[in-house]
Order: structure tokens, then C-alpha cells, then sequence
């Protein structure tokens, strides 16, 4: 089992919809989570974090966070076909140590 | 502002051959670490360092070599280029634990051949 899993994609949505895209993570100790946006061959920019039980939102973004189904989840409303990316989802147990899924690939049709 | 910046942008190495990959920020950072990406894998770690002076390996670093004698600068040593470490690599640098999230450089693609 990966350590932390994302489905590869690409989800599809259309302009206007709510893309949701979910993470697993293998570690229960886990107390820090991250959502990190992807451009096609750019480097990662931090969108969102969240550290509690529940959702956390940002504008068009919302984290939701439930550990114990070691599961987080990244909304977002209105999709635009600027959202098209890959989306990273990152998991941290403390420490030094932050492990990254290998990403889902989000299109938005216009 | 400039956050972390990297060079190159793009290399083309002939196996055995080594190279430096430049890092540096200007956030006054602490924690500053490698990575590198792979298509279709997450973003493994090569090595990390927790200020000057100070440097440990993560998960990947066979290969690699780091050195931090300032708190801005983060180079990536490569010796003797093998083609498994055709990637990108990406160095980013945080505030704080990893419980803070990185900002990332703007990456090195690194072909070996």
C-alpha cells in the first residue's frame, strides 16, 4: 500500500462544476495535510492546509480532513479552466518528513 | 521577493559526468530541502537540511551530495551521473517543520544519456 494515494485521473468537469478530488494516507500519526496545485512543467505552489478533523475553505477551495478514515478531500467550486492541473496531495506525521502522492490530473472543459 | 530560485532550468548530462544544482532563497528559511519528480511518482526526497551546517538524508540519496554553509544557499551535488537520475528535481524551503507546507524553486529537468 502506497503511503499516500490519489487517484492518477485525469477527472474531467465542466466550466462551472465542483471538481472533487480525494487522498488516502496510510498513516495514522499523521497531523499535517496539504494540497499543492501543478501546472504542466511548473513546480508545485501550496494551496491549502489543514490540521483538524472537518473542512477548511479558502475561496473557491474547501479541504475536508477525516483521520479516522485517513482520508482528505479538495473541493472546488465553480471549476475554471485555469483549475486545470495536477493536484498533489501531501501528508506530514511531523518532524521533517512530508510524503507526496503522485497526483490527480484535473481538466476543465470550457 | 524572489522565494527560491534554482539553476539551471535545464541540463543534459553524459553519464560519469557531475554537476551542481544551484538553490537559494531569500525568505530567511530554516528548513530547506531536495526533492525529485519522476512521471507518474510522488516527489521523493533526496536531502533536507534544518539551517547551516546541518544536513541529512531522505529518502533517495544515493548519488547525491549536499553542502549548507549559509542560510540561503542549497546546492545539490551530482557525482558520476548515472541515466536513473533523469528527473526533475525541485528544491523548496519553509518557515518551519513540515507541519508549515514549502515553497517550491522553479525546478531543474536533468536528462542523463
Amino acid at each position: 500500500q502506497k503511503e499516500v494515494e490519489q487517484n492518477s485521473g485525469p477527472l474531467s468537469v465542466p466550466e462551472g462544476a465542483i471538481a472533487s478530488l480525494n487522498c488516502t494516507y496510510s498513516d495514522r500519526v499523521s497531523q499535517s495535510f496539504f494540497w499543492y496545485r501543478q501546472y504542466s512543467g511548473k513546480s508545485p505552489e501550496l494551496i491549502m492546509s489543514i490540521y483538524s478533523n472537518g473542512d477548511k475553505e479558502d475561496g473557491r477551495f474547501t479541504a475536508q480532513l477525516n483521520k479516522a478514515s485517513q482520508y482528505v478531500s479538495l473541493l472546488i467550486r465553480d471549476s475554471q479552466p485555469s483549475d486545470s492541473a495536477t493536484y498533489l496531495c501531501a501528508v506530514s506525521p511531523g518532524g521533517f518528513k512530508t510524503i507526496f502522492g503522485a497526483g490527480t490530473r484535473l481538466f476543465v472543459k470550457a | 521577493n524572489a522565494g527560491v530560485t534554482q539553476t539551471p532550468k535545464f541540463r543534459i548530462l553524459k553519464i560519469g559526468q557531475s554537476m551542481t544544482l544551484q538553490c537559494t532563497q531569500d525568505m530567511n528559511h530554516n528548513y530547506m530541502y531536495w526533492y525529485r519528480q519522476d512521471p507518474g511518482m510522488g516527489l521523493k526526497l533526496i536531502y533536507y537540511s534544518v539551517g547551516a551546517g546541518i544536513t541529512d538524508k531522505g529518502e533517495v540519496p544515493n548519488g547525491y551530495n549536499v553542502s549548507r554553509s549559509t542560510t540561503e544557499d542549497f546546492p545539490l551535488r551530482l557525482e558520476l551521473a548515472a541515466p536513473s537520475q533523469t528527473s526533475v528535481y525541485f528544491c523548496a524551503s519553509s518557515s518551519g517543520t513540515s507541519n508549515y507546507g514549502y515553497t517550491f524553486g522553479s525546478g531543474t529537468r536533468l536528462t542523463v544519456v
